[in-house]
Parts: C-alpha cells; sequence; structure tokens
C-alpha cells in the first residue's frame, strides 16, 4: 500500500539544535508539500514543490527554516536554530495533479518538541 | 489570498442524527478536498471534488461542491460514534494544486 515516509516521528530537542525533517513521497507522484499544525493556528503550508523545484515557500520563515528536494524520492526541511515556538506537528504531503484521483496523501507527521 | 471559513467549528451529536458541516471561502477555485483526522494522527483524504455541482458519498458521509457560490457541504447521514474525528476541507488555489485549509470541525458523536 503507498503511503508517505516521514522521519523521525517524534523528535525532542533544545533550543537553538538543527532539526531535520525527512520525507519520502509516494512513487511518482510528483508534487510534495509541507505543512506545520499547531492548536492555535491550525494547518499552515510551509513550502511546496512540483518536480523537485520550489513553486512557493512564502509560508516559511526564511531565517530559520528550509526546504529542498535533493531527488524525486526525498524532501527534507530544515530547521536551524529551532525555537520553542517551532514545536508543532509537521505534515509532508505527495500528489499528482495530473493523476485520476487527484488526492494528495498525507505522512504520519513528524512530532517535534523544542524546549 | 484565500480564506477559508468552515463552520460550526464543533458539532456534537447524537447517533442516529443528521447534520451538515459548511465549508465557505473567499476566492475563486475549481476544486476541494475534505479530509479527516483522528486525535494524534494524521490527514485521511475522504473527498476530492472537482467541477461545480460535484457530489461524492461514502457511506454515511455525502460531500458536494458550488463553485459560483464557493460553498462546499459535508453531510452526515445518520451519524456514528464511529465518525467522531475532525473535519478539515481545503479548496485548491489556481492549477498548482495549493491547499488552503480551514480551522476543521470537530465532531462528536454520542451514544
Amino acid at each position: 500500500d503507498a503511503r508517505v515516509t516521514q522521519t523521525p516521528r517524534h523528535k525532542v530537542t533544545e533550543m537553538g539544535q538543527e532539526v531535520t525533517m525527512r520525507c519520502q513521497p509516494i512513487l511518482g507522484h510528483n508534487t510534495v508539500f509541507w505543512y506545520r499544525q499547531t492548536m492555535m493556528q491550525g494547518l499552515e503550508l510551509l513550502a511546496y514543490f512540483r518536480n523537485r523545484a520550489p513553486l512557493d515557500d512564502s509560508g516559511m520563515p526564511k531565517d530559520r527554516f528550509s526546504a529542498e528536494m535533493p531527488d524525486a524520492t526525498l524532501a527534507t526541511l530544515k530547521i536551524q536554530p529551532s525555537e520553542p515556538r517551532d514545536s508543532a506537528v509537521y505534515f509532508c504531503a505527495s500528489g499528482l495533479p495530473t493523476g485520476l484521483r487527484n488526492t494528495i496523501y498525507f505522512g504520519e507527521g513528524s512530532w517535534l518538541t523544542v524546549v | 489570498e484565500l480564506k477559508v471559513e468552515q463552520n460550526p467549528l464543533f458539532l456534537s451529536m447524537q447517533e442516529g442524527k443528521n447534520y451538515t458541516i459548511y465549508c465557505n471561502y473567499s476566492t475563486t477555485s475549481d476544486r476541494l478536498y475534505w479530509y479527516r483526522q483522528d486525535p494524534g494522527k494524521s490527514l485521511e483524504s475522504l473527498f476530492v471534488l472537482l467541477s461545480n455541482g460535484a457530489v461524492k458519498q461514502e457511506g454515511r458521509l455525502m460531500a458536494s461542491l458550488d463553485t459560483k457560490a464557493r460553498l462546499s457541504t459535508l453531510h452526515i447521514t445518520a451519524a456514528v460514534h464511529d465518525l467522531s474525528a475532525t473535519y478539515f476541507c481545503a479548496p485548491g488555489e489556481g492549477s498548482n494544486y495549493k491547499l488552503t485549509f480551514g480551522k476543521g470541525t470537530l465532531l462528536t458523536v454520542n451514544p
């Protein structure tokens, strides 16, 4: 059963440390998203890629966040340095716009706590 | 900037009853997604609505889309406890598939 795979599932880190989250999209999907979910802000789009090219990263704090797709099977989201306000669940999602179903599938999420 | 408003945000209903969740959005969109999220879990895709007048049904849930009114509805028929979850709508912006999520509707179905 095809699915979006995210690592780590859970991460507790100290303020100031670098955090890297990884995502393996579903094979064949060419659009990849990073969302952040918090109680206060809900689901926010941080960045997304089409065919590995960044389309929109306007939702991402540029001074500390960066998102890349080194290849079609890997997307990364990096926070450096991390801050307590970055504590959230980070979801990766993938989809294929021209596909028959047009569904966007979400990974299980990376639960980040910055202390 | 696309704004999405879901209502109600909280819904407590009895088993066997019917109810509708509404999703209004502020700018033109030609597609709309509905997701379900259980506590501590990921988002599960329920429906993808791709055209004006689209209606899709799965079990006790039925979703519809009116692009002219910028409105989608999620109708629950004869609710059961297993439907308790948070439901999100997300219209897509432009051709790039960008989704903007509503705040979600927390549904609790009581026996």
